[in-house]
């Protein structure tokens, strides 16, 4: 089975640029869910998605925004940029909420985002 | 407030030896706890879960204990390789929304 695949795996943007960062969940999975790992720190909780819907979202600006696709992909939009939004970005799918509170998460390897 | 506290500083073991981790979390009862295991540059990989009513989990290697009423749990490696060098992490369910909380993650070193 394919695991959650991010694109693109690096990223350099400039200050107040824009930055996509794509995720496809493993199939089957229908939530997904968003992270921001800064060097050194632990996991961020940003944005979390199922069945199409914005469900919950962590301690971040409106800057940080995304969405769910029919197909169950998502995409993470940060507008903007800051110099600390340097980060690796982290996509996780899960099976529905639906079918137990004890669905692991499975992550991709990530979006290593610069922003010089 | 709701804390996940793992050991901040690096562990050190002699290869072979067993490895034990500890996660700590205050104003919580989580329904279950999860353990996962992350390499530099990569995504963490979910490694086992422990449920509440559950003292103890096994799988190969690896054993996780969960005292609710220590509100800790510990994830021990026995017979240690320096390939389970990595940063292990544990998370549990948060009050609401079904978000898992994460604890900041201990790195382990085995040395050979």
């Amino acid at each position: 089975e394919a695991g959650v695949t991010q694109s693109p795996t690096h990223l350099i943007k400039t200050r107040g640029q824009q930055a996509t960062l794509r995720c496809s969940p493993i199939s089957g999975h229908t939530s997904v869910y968003w992270y921001q790992q800064a060097l050194g720190l632990g996991l961020q909780f940003l944005l979390w998605y199922d069945e199409g819907e914005e469900r919950n979202r962590g301690n971040f600006p409106p800057r940080f925004s995304g969405r769910q696709f029919p197909n169950y992909s998502s995409e993470l939009n940060v507008n903007a940029l800051e110099l600390e939004d340097s980060a690796l970005y982290l996509c996780a799918s899960s099976l529905a909420v639906g079918t137990g509170l004890d669905s692991p998460l499975h992550f991709g390897n990530g979006t290593r985002l610069t922003v010089t | 407030s709701q804390k996940i506290e793992q050991n901040s500083e690096a562990l050190n073991i002699q290869e072979g030896k067993t490895a034990t981790l500890t996660c700590n979390y205050t104003n919580y009862s989580p329904a279950y706890l999860q353990w996962y295991r992350q390499d530099p540059g990569r995504g963490p990989v979910f490694l086992l879960l422990i449920r509440e009513n559950e003292k103890e989990k096994r799988k190969e290697r690896l054993k996780v204990t969960f005292d609710t009423t220590l509100k800790q749990s510990l994830f021990h490696i026995t017979a240690s390789q320096p390939a389970d060098s990595a940063t292990y992490l544990c998370a549990l369910v948060g009050d609401s929304n079904y978000q898992l909380i994460w604890g900041a993650g201990t790195k382990l070193i085995i040395k050979p």
